[in-house]
């Protein structure tokens, strides 16, 4: 089945400061990579989503890049601010489209 | 309109029992997607039902089961409880398929096993 490693585990950053957080997939059939934030308590949420016929996608300071030949996608969050501190997951879906399956986190920390 | 309801927040068990756990997803919803998240493993998937169905299986043993009922609300069910099936449950609905929009979540169930 579908396996995604995500790293680094933990990211601190100081304001101002880019972060990127980097998955692998196995499955090479994946057609679509979303990424959600969850803060402190709350319920994970999406935040950009990319799939895969798209090389890279932009929304304001988040970006998402995607290299289906290495099977890899990252985040890339720029002019990071204290808000940003959350745990960021990456996800794939399988090829039926029936699962998501999640990386295991990344905890930003993001120091003013 | 109202968001992923999970019912109940919190409970806690002993070892060998048994738990449901509830989850009402967004009206219009047909996908339900289950989790199990603990520090350090991140997310992890459970099992997916459409329209009753159950339609993927992730890797967990058999004492976890769900099922779907015809309003879309779904239930999952933990028999013979361990310690190490104590974590944040979280349930997530979509329209028709995890991969066509976003996954909504519900604020979790927090099962404690003692």
């Amino acid at each position: 089945g579908e396996n995604v490693e995500q790293h680094p585990s933990t990211l601190s950053v100081q304001e101002g400061d880019s972060a990127v957080i980097k998955c692998t997939y196995s499955d090479s059939a994946s057609n679509y990579f979303p990424w959600y934030k969850q803060e402190l308590g709350k319920r994970p949420q999406l935040i950009i989503d990319i799939r895969s016929n798209v090389g890279e996608k932009k929304d304001q300071r988040i970006a998402v890049t995607l290299n289906k030949t290495a099977k890899h996608f990252s985040l890339h969050i720029t002019e990071t601010q204290p808000e940003d501190s959350a745990v960021y997951f990456c996800a794939a879906s399988n090829q039926a489209g029936t699962a998501l399956i999640f990386g295991k986190g990344t905890t930003l920390s993001v120091s003013s | 309109k109202a968001g992923v309801t999970q019912t109940p927040r919190y409970l806690i068990k002993t070892r060998g029992q048994q738990v449901t756990l509830s989850c009402s997803p967004i009206s219009g919803h047909r996908s339900v997607s289950w989790y199990q998240q603990t520090p350090g493993q991140g997310l992890q998937f459970l099992f997916e039902y459409f329209s009753e169905t159950q339609r993927n299986k992730g890797n967990f043993p058999g004492r976890f089961s769900g099922r779907q009922f015809s309003n879309s609300r779904s239930e999952m069910n933990v028999s013979t409880l361990e310690l190490g099936d104590s974590a944040l449950y979280l349930c997530a609905s979509s329209l028709t398929s995890p991969n066509t929009g976003e996954l909504f979540f519900g604020e979790g169930s927090r099962l404690t096993v003692l």
